[in-house]
């Protein structure tokens, strides 16, 4: 059964510090994708990681990709309130599907 | 910047009644989704679609339908409404690339039924 599991499920933390949610996944793929939710609002994309070994950074937000651990990373570094909301991260399943985890809702505590 | 809307944000419908859902997309992408979102669940793959008059099962099809009839065009279709299909529902569309299946979401429909 392909699986894409996040971890932690929820998240609170104290501004300025840093944390790090971890997705793994089952599927084959080379690539993962991270997303942003607010409360009420739609999905939005955060990073696309096309390759082994792919950093990308914006802001206070990294994330990383090891395929071979099929293990992806979203490091947030001194957290800020207007941080909060859920993250999801996605692997490519079959042809252009994504299979998404169950999320991770972050607050920033002031 | 890709566009895709979603033709109502809030719905209020009864038991048994047909529900018609529209997603728009303004970018050709080749690609487009239904997902319905339940707090617990995550993303839940209701159809999708490859191309035009195409449409492929996902993971929770029942009680649900789709039509695409035009490329930018996506309609999710409730036969008869039922309560437990009270829930967020998500438009996606993504282009059919190699380099990157990413997906851009609609603002979502926020389904009551009674």
């Amino acid at each position: 059964e392909l699986k894409v599991e996040q971890n932690p499920l929820f998240l609170s933390m104290q501004e300025g510090k840093n944390y790090t949610i971890y997705c793994n996944y089952s599927t084959t793929s080379d690539r993962l994708y991270w997303y942003r939710q607010d409360p009420g609002k739609s999905l939005e994309s955060l990073f696309v990681l096309l390759s082994n070994g792919a950093v990308k950074q914006e802001g206070r937000l990294m994330a990383s990709l090891d395929t071979k651990a099929r293990l992806s990373t979203l490091h947030i570094t001194a957290a800020v309130h207007d941080l909060s909301a859920t993250y999801f991260c996605a692997s490519e399943t079959s042809g252009s599907r994504l299979t998404f985890g169950e999320g991770t809702q972050l607050t920033v505590n002031p | 910047d890709v566009k895709v809307t979603q033709s109502s944000r809030y719905l209020v419908k009864r038991t048994g009644e047909k529900v018609f859902l529209e997603c728009v997309q303004d970018m050709d992408h080749e690609n487009m989704f239904w997902y319905r979102q339940d707090p617990g669940l995550g993303l839940r793959l209701i159809y999708f679609s490859y191309d035009v008059k195409m449409k492929e099962k996902g993971d929770i099809p029942e009680g649900y339908s789709v039509s695409r009839e035009k490329k930018e065009r996506f309609s999710l279709i409730l036969e008869s409404a039922s309560t437990n299909q009270t829930s967020m529902y998500l438009c996606a569309s993504s282009i059919n690339s190699y380099s990157s299946y990413e997906q851009y979401f609609g603002p979502g429909t926020r389904l009551t039924v009674t």
